[in-house]
């Protein structure tokens, strides 16, 4: 099994909601990551998470919270997002965090801010 | 910092041409390299991987070659179909601190019957 399942795969929230994206993977990966990707850009790194706990930040705004409840999910909180946040967010996993291998990818969630 | 360019799109061709998709890397150290294909609203799908140099990373007819002195991963195919249609990244990953993926702009491929 070399699936990563996010869910919802589609989201529309307005700016005063709160809602949570989640991921899941059960490949035995210890590391989990979330990507957020623009309209015909590529996938830019938000978070990493490395043995369940949050190694790397790149410096997301605070509306965004991460959670990693157990190796094999993840979740993102959504608090007062703004409409320059609707983009596609992809989770990921690798079986570590420091080794320069692969990721594997969710089909991602649409989220729409309005 | 390390880095990755890609040529830029979209890429139209007929069914059956011939495919090439430059890619070429500044990073510190050897990085593994990646192709990764997007289709029209899905994630990303690992295409193929190279670890070191010289090897050559292929699956569903698609390749590419690690090559260090042009520290370049082409990506090529004999024979595209319309189901090959996507958007294309090439990708690193760093040899030093955590594993984040360097992804290039992307390449639109648009093939045609």
């Amino acid at each position: 099994d070399t699936e990563v399942t996010q869910t919802p795969k589609h989201l529309v929230m307005g700016m005063t909601n709160k809602k949570s994206l989640k991921c899941e993977q059960h490949m035995g990966h210890r590391a989990m990551y979330w990507y957020k990707q623009k309209a015909k850009k590529p996938p830019e790194l938000m978070f990493v998470y490395s043995y369940e706990k949050l190694s790397i930040n790149e410096s997301v705004p605070s509306r965004f919270s991460p959670e990693c409840p157990n190796s094999s999910l993840l979740n993102l909180h959504l608090h007062a997002l703004q409409p320059e946040d609707s983009a596609l967010y992809l989770c990921a996993s690798s079986p570590t965090a420091t080794e320069n291998t692969e990721a594997f990818f969710g089909q991602g969630t649409r989220l729409t801010v309005v | 910092g390390d880095s990755v360019t890609q040529m830029e799109g979209p890429v139209t061709l007929s069914e059956e041409a011939f495919l090439t998709i430059n890619c070429t890397y500044t990073a510190t150290g050897y990085p593994s390299l990646f192709w990764y294909v997007q289709y029209p609203g899905e994630g990303l799908q690992l295409l193929l991987k190279a670890t070191k140099a010289d090897d050559k990373g292929s699956n569903k007819g698609f390749e590419a070659t690690y090559r260090k002195e042009t520290t370049s991963f082409h990506l090529e195919k004999g024979s595209v179909q319309v189901s090959d249609s996507a958007v294309y990244f090439c990708a690193l990953s760093r040899t030093r601190g955590y594993n984040k993926l360097i992804f290039g702009a992307g390449t639109r491929l648009a093939v045609h019957p």
